[in-house]
């Protein structure tokens, strides 16, 4: 079965510190893809990224940055230099076997970036 | 800027009511999906469409029922609401076909509480 864990709940930092949101994820297949969504206080998820498994290079775009682990099945999420406007629920996600687009989510974890 | 509505945005009913909610989306996507989000933030997929006239059960059983006559709708109903089925639902929609798995686009949510 496949399972996606962000055991962080709840994060708050002040404005301009680096955060980073873990994800661990559980699969049997070889072939799979990764994303994150990010849910701001208006509700809609909005896709950041996905990546598949045979590809484990680091990415970043402007101050986000995520770094993937096959070997410790990790797709964890850094901002840097946050800001009031990151503050949202970041999901990560999994997709089905086969690649779909029905994803398997985590439980999202609460990032609330203070002034 | 994703073009997917959902319609109400909230909603108040007493237990029995019958509900519609509306899904939706005109960027001529085949694939829409409806998933059901707690207020413990986790996402569960609730009903799927591959294309009209196409309808699939997801991962999470639910009482609901959804149809698929047009492309751009995915109206999802309720024929008798209950207390438990107080929660938010998300309609999202996707084009690609085949590999990889494309962005799910997402509505800003309709949140229902049943009385």
């Amino acid at each position: 079965a496949q399972k996606v864990t962000q055991a962080q709940t709840e994060i708050s930092v002040v404005e301009k510190e680096d955060v980073t949101l873990d994800c661990v994820y559980e699969t049997r297949d070889t072939t799979y893809y990764l994303f994150w969504y990010k849910q701001p206080p208006s509700g809609e998820l909005v896709f950041l990224i996905r990546r598949n498994s045979f590809d484990e290079q680091n990415e970043i775009s402007g101050r986000y940055s995520w770094n993937f682990q096959k070997s410790t099945s990790s797709f964890n999420f850094t901002i840097t230099a946050s800001q009031v406007v990151d503050s949202a629920v970041y999901f990560c996600a999994l997709s089905e076997a086969g690649g779909s687009e029905k994803l398997v989510f985590g439980k999202g974890t609460k990032l609330t970036v203070n002034p | 800027e994703a073009d997917i509505y959902q319609t109400p945005r909230y909603l108040v009913i007493g237990t029995g009511k019958k509900i519609t909610l509306e899904c939706s989306q005109t960027m001529g996507h085949d694939k829409m999906y409806w998933y059901q989000q707690d207020p413990g933030m986790e996402l569960h997929l609730i009903h799927y469409s591959y294309g009209v006239n196409s309808t699939e059960k997801g991962d999470l059983s639910s009482e609901s029922t959804v149809s698929r006559i047009r492309t751009e709708h995915f109206p999802l109903t309720l024929e008798s609401a209950r207390p438990s089925h107080t929660s938010q639902y998300l309609c999202a929609s996707s084009y690609v076909r085949g590999l990889p798995p494309g962005e799910l686009f997402f509505g800003e949510g309709s949140r229902l509480t049943v009385l």
